[in-house]
């Protein structure tokens, strides 16, 4: 299983609205990222988690809460958004073993939608 | 901070024609992957290079990693519509951290 999945795959919400987006991954992975991307931009890091414990907030605004439950699961609980804040939402893992070089698998992704 | 420059910004091919699609950057990589993306999906992990002067294919797709592992090219041979999507190229770094380049849209008629 080599699968990342992402749920749900497009949400709408109002500004003051809570929702939360929510990943999978069965391979093992013990890093976890999010990341923002706007159209035909790169990917935006946002967070990463190693070993279940945040090691990375990119400065992202607290409207935005990340968490990992267990080593499988990363959600992003979100609150009080902006309309800026519409983006493809993707979820990435990657294996944190010795040898294995920095490759990042990623979900379909979660269309946002702020209104 | 872009740390690596892709290019070109947009492409636009007919079917059955070449590309080179180019990633370059003054710091040095640990690796590089590159990357394919279809609208409203996830990018897609085509291919790692490590190696100073590594060259990998995948079918009609070349990818190359310069001696210095600072910069990295894609090349697609007799393109098709289905290789039309976003390319990315990324270089990570020791904390783990990938640097993606701009992105090159890839654009294949039929």
């Amino acid at each position: 299983d080599t699968e990342v999945t992402q749920t749900p795959k497009h949400l709408v919400m109002g500004m003051t609205n809570k929702k939360s987006l929510k990943c999978e991954q069965h391979m093992g992975h013990r890093a976890m990222y999010w990341y923002k991307q706007k159209a035909k931009k790169p990917p935006e890091l946002m967070f990463v988690y190693s070993y279940e414990k945040l090691s990375i907030n990119e400065s992202v605004p607290s409207r935005f809460s990340p968490e990992c439950p267990n080593s499988s699961l990363l959600n992003l609980h979100l609150h009080a958004l902006q309309p800026e804040d519409s983006a493809l939402y993707l979820c990435a893992s990657r294996s944190t073993l010795a040898g294995v070089y920095n490759e990042q698998f990623f979900g379909p992704g979660t269309r946002l939608t702020v209104l | 901070t872009q740390l690596l420059e892709q290019s070109p910004q947009f492409l636009s091919i007919q079917e059955g024609e070449n590309l080179t699609v180019y990633c370059n950057s003054s710091s040095v990589f640990s690796s590089l992957q590159w990357y394919r993306q279809e609208p409203g999906e996830g990018p897609v992990l085509l291919v790692t290079v490590v190696t100073g002067g590594e060259v990998k294919k995948l079918k009609r797709l070349t990818f190359q990693f310069g001696d210095a592992r600072k910069d990295s090219s894609l090349h697609i041979t007799a393109a098709q519509p289905g290789d039309t999507g976003l390319y990315l190229c990324a270089g990570a770094f020791h904390d783990y951290k990938l640097s993606f380049g701009a992105g090159t849209t890839v654009t294949v008629r039929a």
